[in-house]
């Protein structure tokens, strides 16, 4: 069974630039999470999808950062226009079911430099 | 509101000698508490996870936990520290009790080093 797949595994761009980050969850997964790590920092929850509905988003920074999965099978996570502060890692996750007693799958993560 | 504490960012330990890694809670119910691991490079795997069952978890990789109530804490242990468990390990808590029952609530992180 493939795991959640992330990429690009590292990105570096300009600040005010835009970036996309993929996330494939692992097949037949319906529930998938991001979860973001800035430098020196925990790692924070941003949101939880089921299938390709928004369950909450409450994590999310500002209005800068759009996910989406359309289909409800891959995910992405754009930030416009990036800034310094979201330099870090982030990680995506997927699960069968929604509480977190079944247990996550994690990615490798995308490790995102803005300059 | 929940939150969880390492309390050591790094811990140092020789190859063969016990690792211990401290991780104390504040949780308002009942909570579920987790270890996760991440080596370099690599995902974020989960070591074990305590979910009201018994108090001593035990996990892959000869690791385990105790949760102790009394003492909010669930502290990670394993009796030989190895080469290969050098890596960073996350204390993660949430509580099923919550409507925002799938949101993992993470400690910062410590980092173990393993002396040769």
């Amino acid at each position: 069974e493939a795991g959640v797949t992330q990429f690009p595994s590292h990105s570096v761009i300009e600040k005010g630039q835009t970036v996309t980050l993929r996330c494939d969850p692992i097949s037949g997964h319906d529930n998938l999470y991001w979860y973001r790590r800035v430098m020196g920092k925990e790692i924070k929850f941003l949101l939880h999808f089921v299938k390709e509905s928004k369950q909450d988003e409450s994590g999310m920074p500002n209005n800068r950062f759009l996910a989406e999965r359309t289909g409800g099978t891959y995910s992405t996570l754009k930030v416009q226009p990036a800034e310094l502060e979201d330099s870090g890692v982030y990680f995506c996750a997927s699960s069968l079911a929604g509480t977190v007693n079944y247990g996550y799958t994690f990615g490798s993560g995308t490790r995102l430099t803005v300059v | 509101a929940q939150s969880v504490t390492q309390l050591d960012s790094h811990v140092s330990v020789s190859e063969g000698t016990p690792v211990l890694l401290r991780c104390n809670y504040s949780s308002s119910y009942s909570p579920s508490l987790f270890w996760y691991v991440q080596h370099p490079n690599k995902g974020l795997q989960l070591l074990l996870k305590y979910t009201s069952a018994a108090t001593l978890v035990k996990g892959i990789n000869g690791f385990e936990a105790e949760f102790k109530k009394s003492e909010t804490s669930f502290h990670l242990t394993k009796p030989s520290a190895h080469m290969s468990d050098a890596a960073e390990y996350f204390c993660v808590v949430s509580d099923p009790g919550m409507d925002s029952n799938y949101q993992l609530i993470w400690g910062a992180g410590t980092k173990l080093i393993i002396k040769p």
